[in-house]
């Protein structure tokens, strides 16, 4: 079985200044990982995902996480936020194996920018 | 761009009582899901379905539940005799298969028990 922790559930941050979110997984096989975001009264939308290959990942709006197996980490950042993307952030995992197509999330953070 | 729709997207019944929620998948998609999110919670897998039949499904899909799809678009999720703590956000997604591929997900459907 796997696991996502987000351990902050809330992140304040300045307008232009940069952001992290952090996102810890823990699982026996391989996985896949992937970044979702919500904004008020929307759907999960996806912003990135990693599969194989390069640890880092470049999604939409600026976005870009970088997965790193020694620390079982999948960190979401931005160099320089914008108003637009206060919203919830997930992180979430699905078996790389046949046969389970599920993810399993985190609880999510919520960034607020601030003016 | 196609995308996921669901509606209601607020419903609110009385305990005991049968809950029909609906999803229109996009439609090339050939899997289907449901997840729930109880407020502050994470969201969570339900259930997933291929070819007209249930694929996996979590602890927390027990017989009051079901999933159907009816005609070729709509895919629902049934609740037979709903309980307070069945209170949650209910999400609907869909893809083409395999769990590389984008799950695009629909705006949810806020079901409150009283």
């Amino acid at each position: 079985a796997q696991s996502v922790t987000q351990l902050d559930s809330q992140v304040p941050v300045f307008e232009e200044a940069p952001v992290e979110l952090r996102c810890n997984y823990s699982s026996s096989v391989s996985v896949y990982l992937f970044w979702y975001v919500q904004y008020p009264n929307q759907g999960l939308q996806l912003l990135l995902k990693y599969l194989s290959g390069s640890t880092l990942v470049k999604g939409i709006n600026g976005f870009e996480a970088e997965f790193n197996k020694s620390q079982t980490s999948f960190h979401l950042r931005k160099p320089s936020v914008h108003i637009s993307d206060t919203a919830e952030y997930f992180c979430a995992v699905s078996y790389s194996g046949a046969g389970s197509y599920q993810l399993t999330f985190g609880k999510g953070t919520k960034l607020s920018v601030i003016p | 761009e196609p995308e996921v729709t669901q509606t209601p997207s607020h419903q609110v019944t009385q305990m005991g009582q049968e809950v029909i929620l609906r999803c229109v998948p996009i439609s090339n998609h050939l899997y289907f899901y449901w997840y729930r999110q109880i407020l502050g919670q994470k969201v969570e897998f339900l259930v997933s379905f291929y070819n007209n039949e249930i694929s996996e499904k979590s602890e927390i899909f027990d017989d009051q539940f079901s999933v159907e799809r009816p005609d070729g678009s709509n895919f629902t999720l049934k609740i037979r005799s709903t309980k307070l703590e069945d209170s949650a956000m209910y999400f609907c997604a869909s893809n083409l298969g395999d769990s590389s591929d984008t799950q695009y997900f629909g705006p949810g459907t806020r079901l409150t028990v009283l």
